[in-house]
């Protein structure tokens, strides 16, 4: 199984500061690689698959990199709304796995 | 717009059975591969069954293979999930999702609560 490492945990940052997020996958799963975005008492929303492509509707403030096992999502300013939990997930092998996620708090 | 709407769920003893469904609306339902993924309290994601289109082939975790099923009718648009022998592990809101074309969930429902206890 693909175990995937998300880090930091938690997170708080300042209004309109650049935020990244980092997964670590255990191993190769190409570009196979999304972002979901949790906030509280709400469903997972999909913010980015395919590593770096942007779901309708997201905003360009959100982007994500990587390739190989290192993967990362970047809010470029963070605004109140983008207070939330944040998951990655492998879909290059089944099981399909996740990452433990980061809570991502406004200072 | 894409509409999931979760229902079934339910407190059950530990060992018992349980089954969740799945209304989906606002796409072409046969068209897409459908999946279940739970969320115990305050923890994590975790992927629990993945059907195919015409639900002929199923995908499932270690954690629940042999134990849950997951089905679909392409006809009504509804998405099941059979969960036999659970236990307390099991306790978790469990999400209906729309898989996109590269495996990963572009769409979810609300959610639905399943609790097991004594």
């Amino acid at each position: 199984d693909i175990q995937m490492t998300q880090s930091p945990a938690s997170l708080s940052v300042s209004l309109g500061e650049t935020v990244s997020i980092e997964c670590l996958a255990s191993g190769a799963i190409s570009n196979d690689l999304a972002w979901y975005q949790q906030k509280s008492g709400k469903s997972p929303q999909l913010l980015i698959y395919g590593t770096s492509r942007l779901q309708d509707g997201v905003p360009s403030r959100f982007s994500g990199s990587g390739s190989g096992t290192r993967f990362s999502l970047k809010i470029s300013g963070m605004q109140p709304e983008d207070e939330a939990d944040y998951f990655c997930q492998q879909s290059y092998l089944y099981p399909l796995t996740f990452g433990s996620g980061t809570k991502l708090e406004i200072k | 717009e894409v509409q999931l709407v979760e229902s079934g769920g339910a407190l059950v003893q530990p060992g018992r059975s349980l089954k969740l469904s799945c209304a989906a609306s606002g796409f072409t339902f046969s068209h897409s591969y459908m999946a279940w993924v739970r969320q115990a309290p305050k923890k994590g994601l975790e992927w629990v069954a993945t059907i195919s289109t015409r639900g002929t082939t199923t995908y499932y975790p270690d954690s629940v293979r042999g134990r849950f099923t997951i089905s679909r009718d392409n006809a009504q648009g509804s998405l099941s999930l059979q969960m036999n022998s659970l236990k307390s592990e099991d306790t978790a809101t469990y999400y209906c999702a729309r898989h996109g074309e590269r495996i990963h969930f572009d769409s979810w429902g609300q959610g639905v609560l399943v609790t097991v206890s004594s």
